[in-house]
């Protein structure tokens, strides 16, 4: 297991298009977490899953954005009809709830929405 | 929202100074993670202070933190041009379960 994986790493799409990404977190992790990183900024917190519960959603995440966790393993963020604010880097961690250490990020997936 | 705010936004060093980096958050807090993004790139977790720890060291890292004045600080001694990358403290607060990111500071260390 060589840490959390995120596809695509670059999505470039044009406004109003349904675009997926997906997350693989570290196996034995049994959280999930996603975050969105605009330019210059720290990264926002999106939604977060324990095994395959999602158990909390940030006000960011508007109805046009689902995220999914099927069987606890990998996870799916999914934005529909994006605009051009949808434009960001969006980073996957994930993090054993009992050892109360830090999260392993993924290197992100790039969307721009033309 | 973000919770922290690290000060200053940007510092600018030569190879083999010390940098310290501050951040400051405003809630209840269980822990305080430092992390470093390289440009371009995801965050890579460094240190983890819990609130009843004053100081912890790292390698060359060492974090303090004071829950009385919410505030903690990173210091990098003897700094390399590989420590060049963008610092970001994050807070576990009280009853929540997800970290907190503050705004960053972008560290340049000049060979």
């Amino acid at each position: 297991d060589t840490g959390v994986s995120q596809d695509p790493r670059h999505k470039i799409t044009k406004r109003g298009q349904n675009v997926t990404f997906r997350c693989d977190p570290i196996s034995e992790h049994n959280r999930l977490y996603w975050y969105r990183q605009t330019l210059g900024q720290g990264p926002e917190f999106l939604t977060y899953f324990q095994n395959e519960a999602q158990l909390e959603k940030s006000r960011l995440l508007s109805d046009r954005f689902s995220a999914e966790r099927p069987k606890g393993s990998f996870s799916t963020l999914e934005i529909q009809r994006t605009e051009q604010g949808d434009s960001a880097m969006y980073l996957c961690a994930s993090s054993f709830t009992d050892r109360g250490g830090g999260y392993t990020f993924g290197s992100g997936t790039r969307l721009t929405v033309v | 929202s973000q919770q922290g705010e690290e000060d200053p936004q940007a510092l600018s060093i030569q190879e083999g100074e010390n940098a310290t980096m501050n951040c400051s958050y405003k809630t209840s807090i269980n822990n305080l993670q430092w992390y470093r993004q390289n440009s371009g790139r995801g965050l890579v977790h460094l240190i983890l202070i819990r609130s009843n720890e004053r100081e912890k060291h790292s390698g060359r890292l060492r974090v303090t933190l004071d829950t009385s004045k919410k505030s903690s600080s990173l210091l990098i001694t003897a700094s390399r041009a590989a420590d060049t990358a963008s610092y970001f403290c994050a807070t576990g607060q009280t009853g929540a379960n997800n970290l907190f990111f503050g705004t960053g500071t972008r560290l340049t260390v000049i060979p």
